[in-house]
C-alpha cells in the first residue's frame, strides 16, 4: 500500500522554541493532507486539512498562528509548532490522500511524531 | 453533524476466539463511508476495512469483517481467530459524503484496547 512517512519520529525541544514536523507521501501524490493530534489513551483529533498550494483549513479551536502548516508540493505537508510549551506535548499523526473525496479514497497514515516540550 | 461512538475502553479475547468490537455512528449524509483502523503501541495507524452506506454486502477482508447494520447505523468489526498480534487500539471512523467545495474529514471514536490473551 502507500506509504507516508513522517520526520523526526521523536522530538525534545526547549519551550519558546518552534518545532518542524514533515509529513511526506511516497509513493503518491496527495492533494489533501491532515495534521491530527494525539494525547496519550485518547483518540485522533483532527486539526487541520490542507490541500496542495492553498492555506489550510483549521478545526475549531486549534490556533492557526501557532500551529503552521504549509502544504507546498503534492509530496509534503509541513506542520510547524511554534513557540512550543509543555501543553503542546503530544503524538502528531498526518495523513494524506489522493483524488477526491468521497467513497474508498483510503486515508494513509504517517507513524507519527511524538512531541516532548520540557 | 458527525459523531462516533466506540462504548468498549477495552476488551479481552482469548487467542483463537472471535471477537467483535462495537461501533455506532450518527450522520445526516446519505452518502458516507466507515472505516476501522488499528494502532498497535508503536502509533502507527493501519487501515482494516472499509464499508460504503450504498454497499449491500459486509465488507470483509482476511480475518476482518465488518457487521453493518445501516437502520441501527452501527459497524461493528469482527475479528476471527484472534491472534496476539492483534492486541492493539482500535478506532472506528467515519467520513461523510461529498458536499460540492467541501473537504471531507475522517473522525474517529474513541478506540477500543483489544488485549488478545494466550
Amino acid at each position: 500500500g502507500a506509504v507516508v512517512s513522517q520526520h523526526p519520529s521523536w522530538v525534545i525541544c526547549k519551550s519558546g522554541t518552534s518545532v518542524k514536523i514533515e509529513c511526506r507521501s511516497l509513493d503518491f501524490q496527495a492533494t489533501t493532507m491532515f495534521w491530527y493530534r494525539q494525547f496519550p489513551k485518547q483518540s485522533l483529533m483532527l486539526m487541520a486539512t490542507s490541500n496542495e498550494g492553498s492555506k489550510a483549513t483549521y478545526e475549531q479551536g486549534v490556533e492557526k498562528d501557532k500551529f503552521l502548516i504549509n502544504h507546498a508540493s503534492l509530496t509534503l505537508s509541513t506542520l510547524t509548532v511554534t513557540s512550543a510549551h509543555p501543553e503542546d506535548s503530544s503524538f502528531y499523526i498526518c495523513s494524506a490522500r489522493s483524488g477526491l473525496a468521497g467513497g474508498q479514497v483510503t486515508q494513509y497514515f504517517g507513524p507519527g511524531t511524538r512531541l516532548t516540550v520540557l | 453533524a458527525q459523531k462516533i461512538t466506540q462504548t468498549q475502553p477495552g476488551m479481552f479475547v482469548q487467542e483463537k476466539e472471535a471477537v467483535t468490537l462495537d461501533c455506532t455512528y450518527d450522520t445526516s449524509d446519505q452518502s458516507y463511508g466507515l472505516f476501522w483502523y488499528k494502532q498497535p503501541s508503536s502509533g502507527e495507524m493501519i487501515f482494516l476495512i472499509y464499508q460504503g452506506s450504498y454497499d449491500e454486502q459486509n465488507a470483509t477482508e482476511g480475518r476482518y469483517s465488518l457487521n453493518f447494520q445501516k437502520a441501527r447505523k452501527s459497524a461493528n468489526l469482527v475479528i476471527s481467530a484472534s491472534q496476539l498480534g492483534d492486541s492493539a487500539m482500535y478506532f472506528c471512523a467515519m467520513r461523510g459524503g461529498w458536499r460540492g467545495g467541501a473537504t471531507n474529514k475522517l473522525i474517529f471514536g474513541t478506540g477500543t484496547l483489544l488485549a488478545v490473551q494466550p
